[in-house]
């Protein structure tokens, strides 16, 4: 069984839409969540984190993490054709000593 | 900027040869983990070190790989008679043993194993 899935897309969105990305994960008792942004061919840049229910803004990103439903999001305003990455989602399971990574999501936005 | 910085970028070597990636941390930052990242797949934990201590080595590390973290700043990563599996992208990142443990990623290094 996968620790953190995502749906591997891809997902397309017209320029200044809102481009949804969901991420589920498998240990009721995680502690922290992140998502990164990776470029084809680059390492995962760290866009936010989020360790408490509810929401997160940050410019034109909002986490949101829903622990009972063991659900993490990331929404992106506004989005640009530069946001055209893949999003992975990462979940710290407890002890703080590795992060378990999603398979990512692939986001295409549409000029 | 004194991110994370990785060597060398790339690396091509003949099946059975043995490589060693270099990995410079944030400087303050004391915990220290390497990744394997294939296409197509979210990095893949290998191992990490808080200071010199190995604190953490991931089942699926088969024992031709070691790293080693020996003052506590650098670490290295061996491969030892590389195999084709072996290709993908190895990553390093640091954080501080605190707080949210965010992760900071170097730019990476490419091996391909012909």
């Amino acid at each position: 069984q996968k620790e953190v899935e995502q749906n591997s897309g891809p997902l397309s969105v017209p320029e200044g839409a809102i481009a949804s990305l969901n991420c589920t994960y498998s240990d009721r008792g995680s502690q922290s969540f992140f998502w990164y942004r990776q470029y084809s061919g680059k390492s995962p840049e760290l866009i936010m984190s989020i360790y408490s229910n509810g929401d997160k803004e940050d410019g034109r990103f909002t986490a949101q993490l829903n622990k009972a439903s063991q659900y993490v999001s990331l929404l992106i305003r506004d989005s640009q054709p530069s946001d055209s990455a893949t999003y992975l989602c990462a979940v710290n399971m407890g002890t703080g000593n590795q992060f378990y990574f999603g398979t990512g999501t692939s986001l295409t936005v549409i000029p | 900027d004194t991110g994370v910085s990785q060597n060398p970028r790339h690396k091509i070597t003949k099946r059975g040869q043995n490589v060693t990636f270099r990995c410079d941390p944030i400087s303050e930052h004391n915990r220290l983990y390497w990744y394997r990242q294939t296409l197509g797949q979210g990095p893949e934990f290998l191992t990490y070190f808080q200071n010199e201590a190995q604190l953490e080595k991931s089942r699926l590390l088969s024992d031709r790989f070691s790293a080693e973290r020996p003052k506590g700043s650098f670490s290295t990563l061996e491969i030892q008679r590389t195999e084709q599996g072996d290709s993908a992208m190895y990553l390093c990142a640091s954080s501080l043993a605190r707080g949210n443990y965010e992760q900071y990623f170097g730019p990476g290094t490419r091996l391909t194993v012909t």
